[in-house]
């Protein structure tokens, strides 16, 4: 069975600096990859999903990027945070038939 | 991108009581998988379905996939204070790998 690694766990970064989460899969190849984002005591939102290399769609315009360098990697990031930025960022992958999350990484903005 | 609708939003029961929770769409979905996330944790799998109509059970857990295709429903049996969380459903389209999600019940479960 897949396995999906997200790191790190929490993450305080100041207003304006730059963002790098990191999710690998393992047990799996070619698998569609996704970034959430869950507001505290809310549902999921789809910031970006990825059926292959370098294939990345944006569901919401916003202060965040999501790359796929590699086959099982992906990858979201910033150039510069914003307050709004905070929230549970929840990496998910899988295929036609179902998908798996990390641990997730809660990110404070201050 | 596809909504879905999930109800209710929260729930509040008694140890041994059944549970019933469901999702609807606008839209036809591929398949339907239910989840459970913990506090502070990635939601985990519960239950897939994959066919109109298919009847899906996991221990206490049974998940049907709707006959039109547009909603799904989970019903939890003899309710105990482990099954406390929130659950979530999710809908893949066909052909389509943009995954949605309802917007989750929150269960408590009192004992």
């Amino acid at each position: 069975s897949q396995t999906i690694h997200q790191w790190p766990a929490t993450l305080v970064q100041p207003v304006g600096s730059p963002l790098s989460l990191e999710c690998t899969v393992e047990g799996t190849s070619n698998p569609n990859l996704y970034w959430y984002r869950q507001a505290a005591g809310r549902g999921l939102q789809l910031l970006f999903y990825s059926v292959g290399i370098g294939q990345i769609s944006s569901e919401v315009p916003q202060n965040l990027s999501a790359s796929r360098p590699q086959d099982r990697q992906f990858i979201l990031s910033s150039k510069k945070l914003l307050l709004s930025d905070s929230g549970f960022y929840l990496c998910a992958g899988g295929d036609n038939t179902e998908a798996f999350f990390g641990q997730g990484t809660r990110l404070t903005v201050v | 991108g596809q909504q879905l609708n999930q109800s209710p939003q929260s729930m509040f029961i008694q140890e041994g009581e059944d549970v019933s929770m469901n999702c609807t769409s606008s839209s036809i979905f591929n398949t339907w998988l239910w989840y459970k996330q913990e506090p502070g944790e990635g939601p985990v799998l519960l239950i897939a379905l994959y066919k109109a109509g298919e009847l899906t059970s996991n221990g206490r857990l049974t998940a049907q996939f709707g006959i039109t295709r547009k909603d799904s429903f989970l019903n939890i049996s003899a309710s105990i204070p482990s099954d406390v969380g929130i659950y979530f459903c999710a809908g893949l389209p066909y052909n389509n790998n943009d995954m949605r999600f309802g917007a989750g019940t929150r269960l408590t479960v009192k004992p």
